[in-house]
């Protein structure tokens, strides 16, 4: 069975300052993994997503994540934060074991200082 | 192209009637998922349709139910609700079923109060 842990449900970070999130998941093979941000009163969005094809994947609004294997771990990174990156951050898996569910972390909300 | 629409955006029920959410796809998308999110919990997948046939099932009891229909869009039913069922509602959509690297679009969510 597959699961997905974030460390810590609240980060608080200044503006310009590096940004991080972690992700973990349990998986016996790599399985898809994305994140996606919530913004208030919005549904979620996909920031990006490990297609295998790099193991350093970019997304929208400066974010990247590395996929590790080795430590099971896909975090979520921006180097410098801006304001409205304020939001909840989702990080979810899919494998076919679980039938092709998408499984969501429990969400860690980013808090951004002035 | 418009987005995943859900309606209502706000509910109010109480202990032991039942309430429908709607959710209209991206028009051509054939999926949508639905995820009850709670503070708790966080998001909870409920169940997919795929051409009018549910394709997958989350962990849920039987008082919640949904359906499908030929133009995609898509129901879920919760019926006599309990106070735990107060939660925000999201439906999601893609074009071939979430599978692999697919992403979902989700709507803006039903937010359900039961007093």
């Amino acid at each position: 069975a597959q699961s997905v842990t974030q460390l810590g449900s609240h980060v608080s970070v200044s503006e310009g300052a590096l940004v991080l999130l972690r992700c973990n998941y349990s998986s016996s093979v790599p399985p898809y993994l994305f994140w996606y941000v919530q913004y208030p009163n919005q549904g979620l969005q996909l920031l990006l997503k490990y297609t295998s094809a790099a193991t350093l994947v970019k997304g929208i609004n400066g974010f990247e994540a590395e996929f590790k294997k080795s430590e099971t771990s896909f975090h979520l990174t921006k180097p410098s934060a801006h304001m409205s990156d304020a939001a909840e951050y989702f990080c979810a898996v899919r494998e076919k074991s679980s039938g092709d569910k998408l499984t969501f972390g429990t969400g860690t909300r980013l808090a951004v200082r002035p | 192209k418009a987005g995943v629409t859900q309606t209502p955006r706000y509910l109010i029920k109480t202990r032991g009637q039942q309430v429908t959410l709607s959710c209209s796809p991206i028009s051509g998308h054939r999926s949508v998922s639905w995820y009850q999110q709670t503070p708790g919990q966080g998001l909870q997948f409920l169940f997919e349709y795929f051409s009018e046939t549910q394709r997958n099932k989350g962990n849920f009891p039987g008082r919640f139910s949904g359906r499908q229909f030929s133009n995609s869009r898509s129901e879920m039913n919760v019926s006599t609700l309990e106070l735990g069922d107060s939660a925000l509602y999201l439906c999601a959509s893609s074009f071939i079923g979430g599978t692999g690297y697919e992403k979902l679009f989700f709507g803006s969510g039903t937010q359900l109060s039961v007093l």
